[in-house]
Formats: C-alpha cells, sequence, structure tokens
C-alpha cells in the first residue's frame, strides 16, 4: 500500500471548517483513499473513503485531486468533540484478506479550540 | 447491535504470565482483526482471520497467538508477557474483503511488569 504524509497537527477554531491534508503521491490506480479518526483513548473509527471522485456523506467531505496524489478531509462545522486524531490510509481493493489490511501511520491531532 | 466488543478494558500482567484477551462481535462479519498501539504511534496489525478456521498472520504476530472457531469469536493470547508487550489492543471486524470500514473496539490496554 502507498505511503501517505500528513501533517502531525492542526488547530482549528470551534464551528469552522477543518481542512486536513494527506499526500499519497505513489498512489497506484486501484488504490483507494480512507479516512478514520481516533477520539483519545478510543478505538478508530471510519469516516470516508474515495478512488478519483469527491465523497461526501454525513460526518465529512472527502475532496482527491486530479492527479490522485493528496486529498483533503473536511469537516464542514468542526466542534469540541470532533478534537482527535485523523488517519488517512491507502488502500488496495482486491481480493484476499491480506489485502484488507489496514496501514495506520500516526495521523494528524485535529485540536478544535472553543 | 453491541458492535465489536473487547475484555477486559485492562489488565496488569507479571513477567512471564500468559493471558487471553476476548473479542467477540455480533455483525455476522467475516474478516476479524488484531492490533496494537504503542504510546504516541499508529496502529499495527498482530493476526487477522478471513473466517472460522482460517487465520493468517500480520505485521508484529511474534509472541501471540490466535484462533477462529466460531464466526463471532476471535481470542488472541499472549503466552510469556513481555514489557515489550505493553500497549493498547483493538480488535477490528470488516463484512469482507471487499471494504475498508473496519469497526473497532474499545481496546483492551495491558501493562506488564
Amino acid at each position: 500500500d502507498a505511503k501517505t504524509t500528513q501533517p502531525p497537527s492542526m488547530d482549528c477554531a470551534e464551528g469552522r471548517a477543518a481542512n486536513l491534508p494527506c499526500n499519497h503521491s505513489t498512489i497506484s490506480g486501484n488504490e483507494y483513499v480512507y479516512w478514520y479518526r481516533q477520539i483519545h483513548s478510543q478505538g478508530p473509527q471510519y469516516i470516508i473513503h474515495g478512488l478519483k471522485n469527491n465523497e461526501t456523506n454525513e460526518m465529512a467531505s472527502l475532496i482527491i485531486t486530479e492527479d490522485r496524489k493528496s486529498s483533503t478531509l473536511i469537516l464542514p462545522h468542526a466542534t469540541l468533540r470532533d478534537t482527535a486524531v485523523y488517519y488517512c490510509i491507502v488502500r488496495a481493493a482486491g481480493l484476499g484478506g491480506a489485502t484488507n489490511k489496514l496501514i495506520f501511520g500516526t495521523g494528524t491531532l485535529l485540536a478544535v479550540q472553543p | 447491535n453491541a458492535g465489536v466488543t473487547q475484555t477486559p478494558k485492562f489488565r496488569i500482567l507479571k513477567i512471564g504470565q500468559s493471558m487471553t484477551l476476548q473479542c467477540a462481535q455480533d455483525m455476522n462479519h467475516n474478516y476479524m482483526y488484531w492490533y496494537r498501539q504503542d504510546p504516541g504511534m499508529g496502529l499495527k496489525l498482530i493476526y487477522y482471520s478471513v473466517g472460522a478456521g482460517i487465520t493468517d498472520k500480520g505485521e508484529v504476530p511474534n509472541g501471540y497467538n490466535v484462533s477462529r472457531s466460531t464466526t463471532e469469536d476471535f481470542p488472541l493470547r499472549l503466552e510469556l508477557a513481555a514489557p515489550s508487550q505493553t500497549s493498547v489492543y483493538f480488535c477490528a471486524s470488516s463484512y469482507n474483503q471487499f471494504t475498508g470500514e473496519l469497526f473497532f473496539g474499545e481496546g483492551s490496554r495491558l501493562t506488564v511488569l
């Protein structure tokens, strides 16, 4: 799976949009971009994923650049409860359990400030 | 649905002791995983299972064993605990091999002294 690069930490004011960047310059054509978050001491929580088109769900939006070498997770109106470590992961789609392994890096610690 | 349930939540072991971390899911997921997370680090895959009776090693399997006798349960056994196994352990499950959406338990914090 391709390696990802994320800033170690970011701040965001409560009520503002939080934009979390991720670089994945070696991503392959069949690799998806996944975002998870981990609130302190809890298990990671799935947020969203995409291949090449922008995606939106009730939690967030995912913007993937046209060359797919980077992406941005957007939390439209950040709240204090969004303070967490956010992980960007690229994963190949395919058959077999081995390809379903998610490789977690160290992520971005988003601190939402009141 | 309870989702993924892990027990115990906390445990302190002495060096050389053994124990089993329990994991159960009620979502009828075929795939289950064990990860460990050391302080300030990301998660590392220990073992995974693609269905009852089938398990395979992940990135850091040494010192651990798993079994999968039922779809619901995926226990992780630590034999001869060592201080290097002090970590938070997370169990996860997913419906199949195509989805990257994993459901995680709340974690089991293990300290080996």
